[in-house]
């Protein structure tokens, strides 16, 4: 069966451009999240969507943006590239419903802005 | 504020040496604490899912405790694989599900031969 799969896996951006990463989650995953993490830093969150909904947003500023398509697929956007804003862009699909669910990632990501 | 803290940020073992990583939070009604493993250039790969004190889980050379304010990831023996970041994260307060993560910093080991 196919995992979370990512794309592009490796990007080279300059200050100012614009930036989309893709993700197809699991078949039957309907919730997925991103995460962002910097080199030698745990992931933080920066969304989560559910049924083509936003269930919830970590503290990024307003050039972060995503959504989730009808096949539960999703983008990530982030406008205005910082250098700050090279990292590991990471995808995660689960199940969602009441108690903890496990989150599945993808191989992510990684976006460089020079 | 929920956090949660993982120490040492770098371990380095010798084949066969055993050792243990600490992940300690503050969290809000704990929901599960969850331990992942990151080899580099790769996503976290799912271990263990804990959900109250006095749990333990095992695989392989691994074995996860819960207490009330920390667990622990017991490695046993290990050996050159078992090198790769670890990572311990708990739900949000407030979540329904584990879409929403604060991870710790990961703790980084190495296994020498």
């Amino acid at each position: 069966d196919a995992g979370v799969t990512q794309s592009p896996t490796h990007l080279i951006k300059t200050r100012g451009q614009q930036v989309t990463l893709r993700c197809s989650p699991i078949s039957g995953h309907k919730s997925v999240s991103w995460y962002q993490q910097v080199l030698g830093q745990g992931p933080q969150f920066i969304f989560q969507y559910y049924e083509k909904e936003e269930r919830g947003r970590g503290n990024f500023p307003d050039r972060f943006s995503a959504r989730q398509f009808p096949n539960y697929s999703s983008e990530l956007n982030v406008n205005a590239l910082l250098l700050g804003d090279s990292a590991l862009y990471l995808c995660a699909s689960s199940f969602t419903g009441p108690g903890a669910n496990v989150l599945t990632f993808g191989a992510g990501s990684r976006l460089t802005v020079l | 504020e929920d956090q949660v803290t993982q120490s040492p940020e770098a371990l380095r073992l010798q084949e066969g040496e055993s050792s243990s990583l600490n992940c300690s939070y503050t969290v809000s009604g704990l929901r599960g604490l969850f331990w992942y493993r990151q080899d580099p250039g790769k996503g976290p790969e799912f271990l263990f899912t804990l959900y109250s004190a006095g749990e333990e889980k095992e695989k392989e050379r691994l074995k996860a405790t819960l207490t009330k304010k920390e667990s622990f990831l017991h490695i046993t023996a290990p050996k050159p694989e078992d090198s790769a970041t670890y990572l311990c994260a708990v739900p949000t307060w407030g979540s329904s599900n584990t879409g929403k993560l604060i991870f710790g910093q990961g703790t980084t080991l190495q296994v020498k031969p």
